[in-house]
């Protein structure tokens, strides 16, 4: 079975721009979460979906947002990039959302989001 | 404000070393703590501890949980230069749906 897909692998953009990231999860799982690594730190939480709602939402501005589709895939869009927002930018699945003893997160490959 | 801190930040050592990891937390309603290992982009888990299983072994990986003294260790023993990574430990905790993740130990294994 394929694992968590993203696409695309890489993106350069600049400042000012919008960006759409995609995320096709493992066939089966219904949740979708993303994270943010920046250079040298961990992954940051962005927004959690499940069932194509909004389950939890990070510390982030209003500049992201995501949504889930019928088929479980996902998008994150950043509008009005800025340089700090360079970074590997991860999609996990999960069966259902985080909690007791279903916290295993399988994580793709991430896009790598580099801002001029 | 919940935080997850890693030690070191990074390591160096040669094959066949033995290697201590170290994750201590301060959160509110703890619910578990996982570890991962990242070797080029995406995370691969290697284990789970909560309060019902506070130690878990896979072959040379083994890791405890102290949730008196709010920490976690992984131990790599007989290490290889496969063993080369960054490790991530994360926490989860009740009533969110975020795993909360330190900023990892990057581990070189040289031959």
């Amino acid at each position: 079975d394929a694992g968590v897909t993203q696409s695309p692998t890489h993106l350069i953009k600049t400042r000012g721009q919008q960006v759409t990231l995609r995320c096709s999860p493992i066939s089966g799982h219904k949740s979708v979460s993303w994270y943010q690594q920046v250079l040298g730190q961990g992954p940051q939480f962005i927004f959690q979906y499940y069932e194509k709602e909004e389950r939890g939402r990070g510390n982030f501005p209003d500049r992201f947002s995501a949504r889930q589709f019928p088929n479980y895939s996902s998008e994150l869009n950043v509008n009005a990039l800025l340089l700090g927002d360079s970074a590997l930018y991860l999609c996990a699945s999960s069966l259902y959302p985080l909690g007791g003893s279903n916290e295993k997160l399988f994580f793709g490959s991430g896009t790598q989001l580099s801002v001029l | 404000e919940d935080k997850v801190v890693q030690s070191p930040l990074s390591l160096v050592v040669h094959e066949g070393d033995t290697v201590t990891l170290n994750c201590s937390y301060e959160v509110t309603n703890f619910r578990s703590l996982l570890w991962y290992k990242q070797e080029k982009k995406a995370p691969t888990f290697l284990f789970m501890l909560t309060s019902s299983g506070i130690e878990k072994k896979s072959g040379r990986l083994s890791s405890i949980l102290d949730k008196k003294e709010l920490f976690s260790i992984l131990n790599i023993t007989a290490t290889q230069t496969g063993d080369s990574a960054i490790y991530l430990c994360a926490v989860g905790v009740d009533s969110s749906y975020k795993l909360i993740f330190g900023s990892g130990t990057r581990l070189l294994v040289r031959p």
